[in-house]
């Protein structure tokens, strides 16, 4: 089945406690991204990577690390996990089609709380 | 600064009845302008999308109507039902990165 996996899909953690979230797709897509959803702002693109080894920041980088050493994943590190980066997360992947990029297809989430 | 705004907030409509959320943007590089479905404890689905070189696109139920001077876009789900009750995110993209900006939302119910 096509599909992108997270995990983990619950977290609780404490502010300064590293974590990665990790992301995976098993459809051979060259596009990733990481979204974070809070209420009445819609998503949010954290970072994304348009292949291996590149990544670029999205509209809300701070505070996240990301890397892309496999085509099929991409893990999100928050280095020193902060209350404000509380949010439910979500991977997301898409194929490129030329010069364009095609449907990007979501993962189940993680919701992430920092205490 | 959000740049693509989505009205309203949360809709409640009867079964049978029509659903209309509506977004405005103002980048006019955007070319590509999907909505998502997500249900409860679920990622966004891609549900329609539309580009700017039609006015109007039609998927069963779902329809997304595209006003280009006005900047504006919307969908419309005729003959509503309770199995569309979901939050509906419209958004828009530009260039190769097919990077989404996201409107912040609309939860939908449709009563029985």
């Amino acid at each position: 089945e096509a599909q992108v996996t997270q995990n983990p899909r619950y977290l609780i953690t404490v502010t300064g406690k590293k974590l990665t979230v990790t992301c995976s797709q098993n459809m051979n897509h060259e596009y990733m991204s990481w979204y974070r959803q809070d209420p009445g702002l819609g998503l949010r693109q954290i970072y994304y990577s348009m292949n291996v080894e590149v990544t670029d920041k999205g509209d809300v980088p701070e505070g996240y690390k990301v890397s892309r050493k496999e085509k099929r994943n991409f893990p999100l590190i928050l280095e020193s996990p902060s209350p404000n980066q509380t949010s439910l997360y979500f991977c997301a992947s898409s194929s490129r089609a030329g010069l364009t990029y095609n449907e990007q297809f979501f993962g189940p989430g993680t919701r992430l709380t920092v205490l | 600064q959000q740049q693509v705004k989505q009205s309203p907030q949360s809709l409640i409509v009867q079964k049978g009845g029509i659903s209309i959320i509506n977004c405005a943007y103002e980048n006019t590089a955007f070319d590509y302008f999907p909505w998502y479905q997500q249900f409860p404890g679920k990622g966004p689905a891609l549900l329609i999308a539309i580009r700017p070189d039609v006015s109007e696109k039609k998927e069963g139920r779902f329809t997304i109507s595209f006003n280009k001077s006005a900047k504006q876009f919307s969908l419309h789900i005729m003959d509503s039902q309770p199995g569309d009750s979901a939050t509906y995110f419209c958004a828009a993209s530009s260039g190769s990165a097919r990077q989404l900006t996201f409107g912040s939302g609309t939860q939908l119910t449709v009563l029985p």
